[in-house]
Order: structure tokens, then sequence, then C-alpha cells
């Protein structure tokens, strides 16, 4: 089965800082992954995907098959960024793409 | 209203109880999703629904009981649940299940509280 993993529960850092939040998982096939985003009392919603390959809010994942990682960056940090962040590849069966989600990480950004 | 929604944001009730949560979704989409998501575990997917057919159970109690009478609409019934059912349960949905690189857009979800 498929397994997802976020080591960090809690990531602290500055504004301006740079972020890199952990992901591993495990396939065995071509994986797509997804990063999904939870701010303060709303929805949770997707960040970004692997095979759009697009930066968004400016944040960036690189998808690492050696590693089987694929870890969200971003250079520099905004307070605006402080949210639960997912990880999350599709579900290897054949129903398709039901997610299964990693712990998530809670991002906090200080001033 | 756009995106899904769901109904009600909040629910208290014993284990004796029955009761239903409901979601429904404004975005013309085919595949419809239930999850869990309780404070020391994962999100953890529960049922999926492709064009009203379930296609997924992931080894949920029979005190969850889903129902997809249409593609916009997707139910969760609920009896003699147990207090460590209390979470908040969150709806999803897709244009369908067959491509991977579908986005899956989420409801604000339903705090569950069991007593």
């Amino acid at each position: 089965a498929q397994r997802v993993t976020q080591p960090e529960k809690l990531l602290s850092v500055f504004k301006g800082a740079p972020v890199e939040l952990k992901c591993n998982y495990s396939y065995s096939g071509s994986p797509e992954l997804f990063w999904y985003v939870q701010y303060s009392r709303q929805r949770l919603q997707l960040l970004l995907r692997h095979i759009s390959r697009e930066s968004i809010k400016g944040f960036t994942a690189d998808l690492n098959k050696g590693e089987t990682s694929f870890h969200l960056k971003k250079p520099f940090a905004q307070e605006e960024d402080s949210a639960m962040y997912y990880c999350a590849p599709p579900q290897a069966n054949q129903a398709g793409t039901a997610l299964i989600f990693g712990k998530g990480t809670t991002l906090s950004v200080s001033s | 209203e756009t995106g899904v929604t769901q109904t009600p944001r909040h629910l208290v009730m014993g284990m004796t109880n029955k009761k239903s949560l409901k979601c429904e979704q404004h975005l013309g989409h085919n595949a419809m999703y239930w999850y869990k998501q309780s404070a020391k575990k994962p999100l953890e997917l529960m049922f999926v629904y492709n064009f009203k057919e379930q296609t997924e159970n992931n080894s949920v109690p029979s005190r969850f009981s889903p129902e997809c009478p249409n593609s916009s609409h997707l139910f969760l019934h609920l009896h003699t649940l147990q207090p460590e059912d209390s979470a908040l349960y969150l709806c999803a949905s897709s244009q369908e299940t067959g491509f991977v690189w579908n986005e899956q857009f989420f409801g604000p979800g339903t705090r569950l509280t069991v007593l």
C-alpha cells in the first residue's frame, strides 16, 4: 500500500527564512504527488501538484525518485504561509485518485 | 452557494442516536469522498463514489453508512457511534477518479462530537 511520511509535526521559522517541508513516499509505480494546505479557519485546498510543475505562492516541490521524496520549498517565508501542509500521493488501486494524506506539518512563520 | 458544502457544521450526538451528514457539490463533478480528520491521526479516507457507484471502502465500521443518490449529493448515516468517532468529517469531490491528476475540492467539514 502507498505510504507517505511527513517527519516534522511542527516547523517554526522567522519571516524571510527559507522553508523546507519534508515528504517521503513509498510507491511502486510512477507517482503523482500533491501538496494540500489548510490555513486557519479555511478549508483544505490544493497548493500544488507535481505534474503541473507550477510555483504557487512561491512554493515549489521537486520529485526525487531516487530518494522517494517530494519536499516543499520556499526561499523566503512569509507570515501568511503559516498553515498546516499535507503531502498527498494518490492511492495506488484501480479506483484511481483517492488521496492518502501524511500526518501533516504545521508551519509557523513569525516576524 | 458554490463549491462543496456540508451540513451540519457541528453535531453533538449520543451513542444511541441516529444522524446523517450531508454533502453537496456544485462543481459538476462525478466523484465524491468522505474523509475523517481526528486530532491524533492523519486524514483517513473512508469512502469513494465515482458516478454514484461506491469504489472504495477503507474498512470502515458498519456504524458508518454512506449513500450517494446522485453525483451532486453524498450522505454519511451514523448510528450507534462511539466516543472515538468524534472527529472532523470532510467531504470532497473531483471530476472523477480515473485520472491521477484530478484536484479534489474539500468542504468545510462537520465537527462531530459523540458523547
